[in-house]
Order: C-alpha cells, then structure tokens, then sequence
C-alpha cells in the first residue's frame, strides 16, 4: 500500500499547455508539500498545505496553481508550460508539528515533467 | 545562497567498507538535521536523523555524527553493501520542522562487490 501516491509518474508535453499533477497520502498527515527537483538535483519547496490550508508559498510562478480538496490531497496545476519547467516534482507530507517524526518528509515516488 | 552543501557529489567504496558522506550547513537556525537515501525512479526516503542537542545517532549500520562549532555532519555506512548504492541527501531544518527542510545536493553513493 503506497504512503504517498503520485500521478501521471511521466508526462511530456508541449510549451504552453496546461497540465496537472495529482497527490494522494493515506498516512494520515496533515501537512503536504509540493517539492520541484531541478537539473542541478536540489530539491526545492513550492508549496506546503496544512488541514487544506496554504502554510508555504515560496517564489513560484503564478503559473503554479495548488489545490487541496481535503488534507489527503494536494493536486498540482501548471498553465502556459515553459521549457524551464521541465524537472521532476515531489509530492510529500509529514506528520504534525511537535509530534514525534515531525521533521521527516514522506515522499511520493516523483512526477517527470518533460516540456518540449 | 546554498545554506546546505554536500561537497562532493559521488563517492565509490567496495563492498564490506566504510562510506561517509559529508555535508555542510551555514544557517546556526538549523537544529533537526536528516539524511534521506532515494534510488532512482523513487522518491526520497528517510534514513536517521539528529537532534543538535546530541553530537551522534546510531541505527544499525548507519551512524551520523554531528559537528555543531564546525557546522558539519557526516554520514557512516558500515559494512557498506551494494544495496547501499543511491543517492543520499542531507537536510536541515528549524525547531523539527518538516516544512523548513533544506536539503543539499546530493551525493551518489556506489558501492562496488
């Protein structure tokens, strides 16, 4: 049973298409992240939710659209792709603040985004 | 401004060996420090973590250590196996939050038989 699911696992597409990016966690978290792994392998912070809620919005195109219908979920919308976007996206989440694997991320298997 | 380094970005050992792995922080905020292992087409996992207030965690045949005057913390394997082949990232973040979590590049570890 997957802890952290992502879908589509690859996608490519042309330059100014939208596309989508769907998470789903059944561990129960209430916190989840959208991490984005560039060329040069650095794994960067998007977006965090918590309880539905955006906590973390860090410098990302407006472009970049999340959406979290319940605290299980944290899809990733992508208007008007460009090549830069090319680069393999993370979802994650974690356990609450002050609890006892707080800091731990629980990632999902990673989404390659391919922008021709 | 790469608050978390890992200098060198691959490292072969042999079977049965040791393997450290090194990183760098800069951001004295930093108190909750972590490795994950991920292989490829996988996502990151977690691997062992450390509290600043302790200076080594030890679980199983991994071993991280802590340097806090020099900001350094490393990783040991011991015996290295060939399952042990990925790449490793160290992370840092403040007050053990997940979501402050910087992570540095990454160090691909081969271990040969």
């Amino acid at each position: 049973d997957t802890a952290v699911s992502q879908t589509p696992k690859y996608l490519v597409t042309q330059m100014g298409n939208d596309k989508s990016i769907k998470c789903e966690q059944n561990l129960g978290h209430d916190t989840m992240y959208w991490y984005k792994q560039d060329s040069k392998k650095f794994l960067k912070i998007m977006f965090s939710y918590n309880n539905k809620e955006l906590i973390i919005n860090e410098t990302v195109p407006n472009r970049f659209s999340p959406k979290s219908p319940d605290k299980a979920h944290l899809n990733l919308h992508i208007n008007s792709l460009e090549l830069g976007d090319s680069a393999v996206y993370f979802c994650a989440s974690s356990q609450a603040w002050g609890t006892g694997r707080a800091g731990e991320l629980f990632f999902g298997e990673g989404s390659r985004l391919t922008v021709l | 401004d790469q608050q978390v380094k890992q200098n060198s970005p691959s490292l072969s050992v042999q079977e049965g060996r040791i393997s450290i792995l090194n990183c760098d922080y800069t951001n004295s905020m930093f108190d909750y420090f972590l490795w994950y292992k991920k292989y490829p087409a996988e996502g990151p996992t977690f691997l062992i973590s450390i509290s600043s207030i302790k200076d080594k965690n030890e679980d199983g045949r991994f071993t991280v250590f802590l340097n806090k005057s020099a900001k350094h913390l490393s990783l040991h394997i011991v015996p290295s196996q060939p399952g042990d082949s990925a790449v490793y990232f160290c992370a840092a973040t403040p007050n053990t939050n997940a979501g402050k979590s910087t992570f540095g590049d990454g160090t691909t570890l081969t271990v040969k038989p």
